[in-house]
């Protein structure tokens, strides 16, 4: 069974650009959540999605924004890309069950720097 | 408020021997899930165990066990007999969102563990 696929894995944008970042989930989980994670804040919650809407959001601007397919894929998009937007964006799927007993696993990541 | 404190940034064990990361958490929701990754220096973050917070027994996967204390509100991750390759930064995650419906997973600043031979 496949994991969770990222891409790209690496990254260099120049700050004012905008970045799309890409997350296949495993094959049948339906929820994909998105983290940043920096050395200064560690692992913050971006957004979680399942069946295409999205169920929660973290504290980040608008400028953050994803979405998710009818194919379970999700996309995480950055507008007007900051020097602080420079982080390890990781995506996690699971079956995605109401609940809170929802293993999520994760992918490698993608490493984002702006420039 | 901070919802999942990890208090040791650092932690060294001697290999073979057990070592114990700490995690207490802070949440209103009457359900929710525990849960400990560890994220070795490729990045990725893999699951090794979970804890509900109706389970009785304390979780355990191979080495590793969960020692949870609902009333203190701590979910320490035990490894037994670590080994060099357990060198890595581990994570506490707690998922709630009974109350709101809005269910998310947050995580701790996390614990790196130094396997010395």
């Amino acid at each position: 069974k496949a994991g969770v696929t990222q891409t790209p894995r690496y990254l260099i944008k120049t700050r004012g650009q905008q970045v799309t970042l890409s997350c296949s989930p495993i094959s049948g989980h339906r929820s994909v959540s998105w983290y940043q994670q920096t050395p200064g804040q560690g692992l913050q919650f971006l957004f979680e999605y399942f069946s295409e809407t999205q169920r929660n959001k973290g504290n980040f601007p608008g400028r953050f924004s994803g979405r998710q397919f009818s194919n379970s894929r999700s996309e995480m998009n950055v507008s007007t890309l900051e020097l602080g937007d420079s982080a390890l964006y990781l995506c996690a799927s699971s079956l995605g069950r109401q609940g809170v007993n929802t293993e999520a696993f994760f992918g490698q990541g993608t490493r984002l720097t702006v420039v | 408020a901070q919802k999942i404190t990890q208090t040791q940034p650092g932690m060294f064990v001697q290999e073979k021997e057990a070592v114990t990361l700490d995690c207490t958490y802070d949440t209103s929701d009457p359900s929710y899930g525990l849960f400990w990754y560890k994220q070795p220096s490729s990045g990725e973050m893999i699951f090794l165990i979970y804890q509900g917070s109706y389970d009785q027994q304390n979780a355990t996967e191979g080495r590793y066990s969960l020692n949870f204390q609902k009333a203190r509100k701590s979910a320490n991750l035990v490894i037994s007999a670590s080994q060099l390759g357990d060198s890595a930064m581990y994570f506490c995650a707690m998922r709630e969102g009974v109350v709101t419906g809005g269910f998310k997973t947050i995580f701790g600043a996390g614990t790196r563990l130094f396997v010395k031979a």
